[in-house]
């Protein structure tokens, strides 16, 4: 199932610089897309979210760009922190789709060095 | 902040027997899901859960799968003849609304099931 895909296993940045992750999904039905971090050992923990009625949401450090022509979305993180070392998963929802289950990409891991 | 708990944090069951995954969902969360992520792979959807019954399941969740809400608290995946293939690490979710703007999933830290 390649509906949503990271096409970056791993990213390495230096602290106080910004992390861009990436997302591209195929589904045109998905209209809610989510960023959870994961630690090691841990669940995801929510991010952040957009909806696809936006192209820009923004919390913080995390700011969360779609481009629903292209299929496209990403996270900057800025500035990054080494606290910010974890795994990044893009996931998508379908608000219609019966169970409203999330669609995962593969993850993006993230290191940020001091 | 309130948490999505799952016990145990890990289980080891011999091929063939019968495993009982629990979770705890956040207390007013009225969707519920579980997920599996097998080692090097992505977090795939098994089941949603709302209104005490199922919503939708994935190809994955076969008869071997079942899920019930025993209580107004807890939510448990069951098992019922493992396969070595069931090795996974299991995480639940939910959600106080169905999926979308303002309305994330949220994870427990999952429980890692190892099967012999």
């Amino acid at each position: 199932d390649q509906q949503v895909k990271q096409n970056s296993p791993s990213l390495s940045v230096q602290e106080g610089r910004i992390s861009i992750l990436n997302c591209d999904y195929t589904n045109s039905m998905f209209d809610y897309f989510l960023w959870y971090k994961k630690y090691p050992a841990e669940g995801p923990t929510f991010l952040i979210s957009i909806s696809s009625i936006k192209d820009k949401n923004e919390d913080g450090r995390f700011t969360v760009f779609l481009n629903k022509s292209a299929k496209h979305l990403s996270l900057h993180i800025v500035p990054s922190q080494p606290g910010d070392s974890a795994v990044y998963f893009c996931a998508a929802s379908a608000f219609k789709a019966a169970g409203n289950k999330l669609t995962f990409g593969g993850g993006t891991r993230v290191l940020v060095k001091p | 902040e309130p948490e999505v708990t799952q016990t145990p944090s890990h289980q080891v069951t011999q091929m063939g027997q019968e495993v009982i995954l629990r979770c705890v969902p956040i207390s007013n969360h009225l969707y519920f899901y579980w997920y599996r992520q097998i080692l090097g792979q992505k977090v795939e959807f098994l089941v949603s859960f709302y209104n005490n019954e199922i919503s939708e399941k994935s190809e994955i969740f076969d008869d071997q799968f079942s899920v019930e809400r025993p209580d107004g608290s807890n939510f448990t995946l069951k098992i019922r003849s493992t396969k070595l293939e069931d090795s996974a690490m299991y995480f639940c979710a939910s959600s106080p609304h169905r999926t979308g703007s303002g309305q994330p999933q949220h994870f427990g830290d999952g429980t890692r099931l190892s099967i012999l």
